[in-house]
């Protein structure tokens, strides 16, 4: 059984670029979830994806952005970076939407904006 | 919304002793699930220990054990004979929604 996958693992951006990060989803998940750590910091729920739909978001602006695709895996897009968006990037993936769905981490994406 | 608040930005604790990680949180929902989690240099979340809100029998999972009040909202994580390996950040979670405490750095000495 494969886990959680992301790419790339290390990732630097320049102010107003657009970046894309990639999670691979564990066999058998149908959910992903998106969050954003900084440094020092607890992890901050992005959104979440639930067969292909949008099924939650926290407090983030619309220059964040997701897709999930028919294998369930999932793309975090970010436009405009600034500054503050340097953060560690972590995707889980969960077989459902249930409280009681555990959710498994990948090891995540370190994001730097210069 | 839910808030999750763990007080302690730093524990230290000797090889085989036990410590005790505070957690507290703020929810209007009756039905709900608390987490803590591990999280080591290498930055894989690795989850510790669940315990549903609903169960008022607090979990255990070998070494690891919680201490669920859920009239005061407080999930603490017990640790015993600690082990080198359990240096890590620890993490106090809640869901739905999965919101995140601010951590804890356990540091393990000889």
């Amino acid at each position: 059984e494969t886990g959680v996958t992301q790419s790339p693992t290390h990732l630097i951006k320049t102010r107003g670029q657009q970046v894309t990060l990639r999670c691979s989803s564990q066999s058998g998940h149908n959910t992903v979830s998106w969050y954003q750590q900084a440094l020092g910091q607890g992890p901050q729920f992005i959104f979440q994806y639930y067969r292909e739909e949008e099924n939650g978001r926290g407090n983030f602006p619309p220059r964040f952005s997701g897709l999930q695709f028919p294998n369930y895996s999932s793309e975090l897009n970010v436009n405009a970076l600034e500054l503050d968006d340097s953060a560690l990037y972590l995707c889980a993936s969960s077989p459902g939407t249930r409280g009681r769905d555990e959710q498994f981490f990948g090891p995540g994406t370190r994001l730097t904006v210069l | 919304a839910q808030t999750v608040t763990q007080s302690q930005p730093e524990m230290s604790v000797q090889e085989a002793e036990t410590v005790t990680l505070s957690c507290t949180y703020d929810t209007s929902e009756s039905d709900y699930y608390l987490f803590w989690y591990k999280q080591p240099p290498s930055r894989q979340m690795i989850l510790v220990i669940r315990q549903e809100a609903y169960k008022q029998q607090n979990a255990t999972e070998n070494r690891f054990s919680v201490n669920f009040q859920k009239a005061a909202k407080s999930f603490s994580l017990k640790i015993s004979d600690s082990q080198l390996g359990d240096a890590a950040m620890y993490f106090c979670a809640y869901r739905p929604g999965l919101t995140f405490g601010t951590g804890t750095r356990l540091q393990v000495t000889l």
